[in-house]
C-alpha cells in the first residue's frame, strides 16, 4: 500500500515571501499521479496542482510550483509572493495510475499561516 | 465544484442511532467516494463506487456501508454511530475524460457529532 508523508504540521510565512511545503511517498509502482490540494477555512476542498510521475517536468500554476524528484520520491510545493489568501490547510495526494478505483491516499495535511 | 452536494452540512446524533449521509452530483461521474477527515491523518477513504450498485471497501470501512443505486447519488450510512465516527466526511467524483482527466473534486463536506 502506498503511503504519503507530511513531515511539516505547520508552517508560517510573511507576505510576500516564499514558502516550501514538504511531501515524501512511499510505493512500487512508476507509474502514479501527485496532488496538492488547499483546504481554507471553509472546508472546500480545493485543487492547487498535479504532477504526472512520467512528466520530467515540474508542475507550475500562476505562484504554485512543484519540486519533483521521483527517485527520492519527493513531492513538494513552493508557494510565491504569498498572499493573506494562501492561509489554509495543505494536503499532498497521490493516485496510482493502474489502480481501477483512481482512489486518492493524502498525507495529514500541513497547516500554513500567513502574516501581513 | 463539480455539481456535487451533500446533506446534511451537520448534524449531532446519539450513540447507537442509525445516520444516512447523501451525496449528489450532476454530471453523471462514474467514480465516487465517501472520505473521512480526522486531525493528523488527512483524509481517508471509506467505501468508492464505480457505478449503480457497484461498490468497494477503502481503508476504514469498518462500521459503514454505502448503496448507490442512481448514478447521481451516493449514499454512506452508519449503521450504530459511535463517538469514534465524529468526523468530516467529504464525498467526492473522479473525472475520466477531459482537461480535468484524473481529477477529484470533492463536496463542501458534513460535520458529524456523535455524542
Amino acid at each position: 500500500a502506498q503511503t504519503v508523508t507530511q513531515s511539516q504540521p505547520e508552517m508560517s510565512v510573511q507576505e510576500a515571501e516564499t514558502v516550501t511545503l514538504s511531501c515524501t511517498y512511499d510505493t512500487s509502482e512508476s507509474d502514479y499521479y501527485l496532488f496538492w490540494y488547499k483546504q481554507p477555512p471553509s472546508r472546500q476542498m480545493i485543487l492547487v496542482i498535479r504532477q504526472e510521475a512520467y512528466k520530467q517536468q515540474n508542475a507550475t500554476e500562476n505562484r504554485f510550483s512543484v519540486n519533483f524528484q521521483k527517485a527520492a520520491k519527493s513531492f513538494s510545493l513552493k508557494i510565491s509572493d504569498s498572499q493573506l489568501g494562501d492561509a489554509a490547510m495543505y494536503f499532498c495526494a497521490y493516485r496510482s495510475a493502474t489502480n481501477a478505483g483512481n482512489m486518492l491516499t493524502f498525507g495529514g495535511g500541513t497547516r500554513l499561516m500567513v502574516k501581513p | 465544484d463539480a455539481g456535487i452536494t451533500q446533506s446534511p452540512r451537520h448534524k449531532v446524533t446519539e450513540t447507537g442511532t442509525p445516520v444516512t449521509l447523501r451525496c449528489h452530483q450532476t454530471e453523471n461521474h462514474r467514480y465516487m467516494y465517501w472520505y473521512r477527515q480526522d486531525p493528523g491523518h488527512g483524509l481517508r477513504l471509506i467505501h468508492y463506487s464505480y457505478g449503480v450498485k457497484d461498490t468497494d471497501k477503502g481503508e476504514v470501512s469498518d462500521g459503514y456501508s454505502v448503496s448507490r443505486s442512481k448514478t447521481e447519488d451516493f449514499l454512506l450510512t452508519l449503521e450504530s454511530a459511535t463517538s469514534s465516527q465524529t468526523s468530516v466526511y467529504f464525498c467526492a467524483i473522479s473525472v475520466t475524460s477531459g482537461e480535468a482527466y484524473n481529477e477529484q473534486f470533492f463536496g463542501p463536506g458534513t460535520r458529524l457529532t456523535v455524542l
